[in-house]
């Protein structure tokens, strides 16, 4: 099936550190998503993104939207040990209130005290 | 409110063998989709179920079949065991209320084939 391209697959950076991560796709999505996954659950949703050129924040991460409708960033600034953990990004086309997501292989996040 | 659950947590099976499993939505929730994560290939998209109808499926074969039931909770099925369906099977439910904002993980369960 298809994949976003996320990048990097892996960081390792000081607590402290700001991290930039994203997702970059050959076709259009009408809505972009975040998710964090760590150890033996599932995803969770850290961020909602449904406008090109949209900024949101949810604490320290902010995300956006690519004026393009074909890719997406996440930033997390002054990283804690508790962000450990992997990073997907996924985008869903429009389509009778489907639900189904097209997901990243995702960034794997280590923070080093 | 409680989460999404999915049972087993844990499975083992040899290959030709077939395997059930399920997920119960958050309570109110109708949409139920399934995913399957690799190391390799990431998180793909399965099959979607709303109120017991199959809305939308992924690109797996047709040994992967899921079913929904009235009271919306969810299983899928997976016939003849192949060493490469080893992976974590998600689900995720929705109240189909919003976007995919509503759409919550269960934790999976780790399917083994030996």
């Amino acid at each position: 099936g298809q994949q976003l391209n996320q990048s990097p697959q892996s960081m390792f950076i000081q607590e402290g550190e700001d991290v930039s991560m994203n997702c970059t796709s050959s076709s259009i999505f009408n809505t972009w998503l975040w998710y964090k996954q760590e150890p033996g659950e599932g995803p969770v949703l850290l961020i909602a993104l449904y406008k090109a050129g949209e900024l949101t924040s949810n604490g320290r991460l902010t995300a956006q939207f690519g004026i393009t409708r074909k890719d997406s960033f996440l930033n997390i600034s002054a990283s804690i040990p508790s962000d450990v953990g992997i990073y997907f990004c996924a985008g869903q086309r429009s389509g009778a209130g489907s639900y189904q997501l097209t997901f990243g292989k995702g960034t794997k996040l280590s923070v080093i005290p | 409110k409680a989460g999404v659950t999915q049972t087993p947590r844990y499975l083992i099976k040899t290959r030709g063998q077939q395997v059930t499993l399920s997920c119960s939505p958050i309570s109110g929730h109708r949409s139920v989709s399934w995913y399957q994560q690799t190391p390799g290939q990431g998180l793909q998209f399965l099959f979607e179920y709303f109120s017991e109808t199959q809305r939308n499926k992924g690109n797996f074969p047709g040994r992967f079949s899921g079913r929904q039931f009235s009271n919306s909770r969810s299983e899928m099925n997976v016939s003849t065991l192949e060493l490469g369906d080893s992976a974590l099977y998600l689900c995720a439910s929705s109240s189909l209320s919003g976007g995919p904002d509503t759409q919550y993980f269960g934790p999976g369960t780790r399917l083994t084939v030996l």
